[in-house]
């Protein structure tokens, strides 16, 4: 019940595409689904979250999309430049009173934007 | 670039030996939560610190283990390396008013 489950595990988009990164979990008690953007040698930077009560928020190029009943959210990267490859992470916490909000992490997708 | 910062960057050590990992919150963050992130893979909660007391723990061992000092700064002990143990290790720290985890820039530990 604790397992986020990503897809694709490496994706490879041409530049100016779209690119599109799928999570799905299991606990429905998760109330907050960040994504995180890592560059090799380096820690996930956050690049956007959504909490269940929206089914989906823009920042930028950066879309989430949220499906509560399905238990699935994507990140979708518009205009994809090569400054975007890097590894994408997906995770789930339960945030509120009594809880640590420790983060559970998909298995990561490597995106490769070709110019 | 978040303000927190971890020492050292990166680490060799031996099987057997103990290591220890710090780590320095966001100005105005008192949680801080351990990470280990192995080859290829996604990271892993080891537990987390909230006002120098533990406050939950992952799937790890005993012999690991942690502080966190009064100005919210925070150490990971590990003892008895094994080389499984060789991964990326990181600190997020996160505020109480929105809980969203700021990760540092991680320390590489290799065990031989």
């Amino acid at each position: 019940q604790q397992q986020v489950k990503q897809s694709p595990q490496s994706l490879i988009v041409q530049k100016g595409g779209i690119s599109i990164i799928n999570c799905a979990y299991e606990n429905t008690a998760f109330d907050y689904f960040p994504w995180y953007q890592q560059f090799p040698g380096k820690g996930p930077a956050l690049l956007i979250a959504i909490r269940p009560d929206v089914s989906e928020k823009k920042e930028g190029r950066f879309t989430i999309s949220f499906n509560k009943s399905a238990k699935q959210f994507s990140l979708h990267i518009m205009d994809s430049q090569p400054g975007d490859s890097a590894t994408y992470f997906c995770a789930a916490s339960r945030e509120g009173s009594g809880n640590t909000g420790k983060l559970i992490f998909g298995q990561g997708t490597t995106l490769q934007v070709k110019p | 670039e978040t303000g927190v910062t971890q020492s050292p960057t990166h680490l060799i050590k031996t099987r057997g030996q103990q290591v220890t990992l710090r780590c320095s919150s966001q100005s105005g963050h008192n949680t801080v939560s351990w990470y280990q992130q192995a080859l290829g893979q996604g990271p892993q909660f080891i537990f987390q610190y909230y006002r120098e007391e533990e406050n939950g723990r992952g799937n790890f061992p005993p012999r690991f283990s942690g502080l966190q000092f009064p100005n919210y700064s925070s150490e990971l002990n590990v003892n008895a390396l094994e080389l499984d143990d060789s991964a990326l290790y990181l600190c997020a720290s996160s505020s109480p008013l929105s809980g969203t985890q700021y990760f540092g820039p991680g320390t590489r530990l290799t065990v031989l």
